[in-house]
């Protein structure tokens, strides 16, 4: 049983903030790596993937994967009260079959306070 | 252009009661799938269909069937609904099998209560 577990939540930071969030999986076999965010009472949305070791920033956003250690985080600098929002790790080693077939971890809650 | 459009957006059921769950698109996408998601729990997979004509089980497709009626919809029918089965289901799809750096687009979700 594939297992995506994220650090306990919620979390909250003074707005400015960096808000770091961290996620495990438990299969090696993992190639592709995701964090969607989720607004209460709505869908989540994608905002970083991950399929190589290291860093990807997209804006405030900045993803690490490091694979050895089975390890994917999250970096939000410059936090905003509009980052309130439950964050979800989600991982993919369906290959060329299925991509859209995720193991997600559990969410963590992440309040931005003024 | 609508997306993904679930219906129905709620639904109260008796336990033993059914009901089917409606998700069509208009984007063209061949993968579609049927998540739940349980506080704390995170998202759940429930069934998928990898292209037209093709069902396959998830994490948890216990109490659950599926039909790709076509290319635009892929329902989900809860035979006998039990109490366990209240929940937040989301039907999402995939665009392309086999192409990495795309993403799930979700419905908005069908919020079920099983009493």
């Amino acid at each position: 049983q594939k297992e995506v577990e994220q650090n306990s939540g919620p979390l909250s930071v003074p707005e400015g903030a960096i808000a770091s969030l961290n996620c495990t999986y438990s299969d090696r076999g993992s190639q592709s790596f995701f964090w969607y965010r989720q607004y209460s009472g709505k869908s989540p949305e994608l905002i970083m993937s991950i399929y190589s070791n290291g860093d990807k920033e997209d804006g405030r956003f900045t993803a690490q994967l490091n694979k050895a250690s089975q390890y994917v985080s999250l970096l939000i600098r410059d936090s905003q009260p509009s980052d309130s929002a439950t964050y979800l790790c989600a991982e993919s080693n369906a290959g060329g079959t299925s991509y859209g077939k995720l193991t997600f971890g559990q969410g963590t809650i992440l309040t931005v306070h003024p | 252009n609508a997306g993904v459009t679930q219906t129905p957006k709620f639904q109260v059921l008796k336990t033993g009661q059914s009901m089917t769950l409606q998700c069509a698109q208009d984007m063209n996408h061949n993968s579609m799938y049927w998540y739940r998601q349980d506080p704390g729990m995170g998202l759940r997979l429930i069934y998928y269909s990898a292209s037209e004509g093709t069902t396959d089980k998830g994490e948890v497709p216990n109490g659950y069937n599926v039909s790709r009626l076509n290319k635009r919809e892929f329902s989900l029918r809860l035979e006998s609904a039990a109490p366990s089965q209240t929940s937040v289901y989301f039907c999402a799809t995939y665009p392309r099998r086999g192409w990495t750096n795309e993403k799930l687009f979700f419905g908005s979700g069908t919020q079920l209560s099983v009493l």
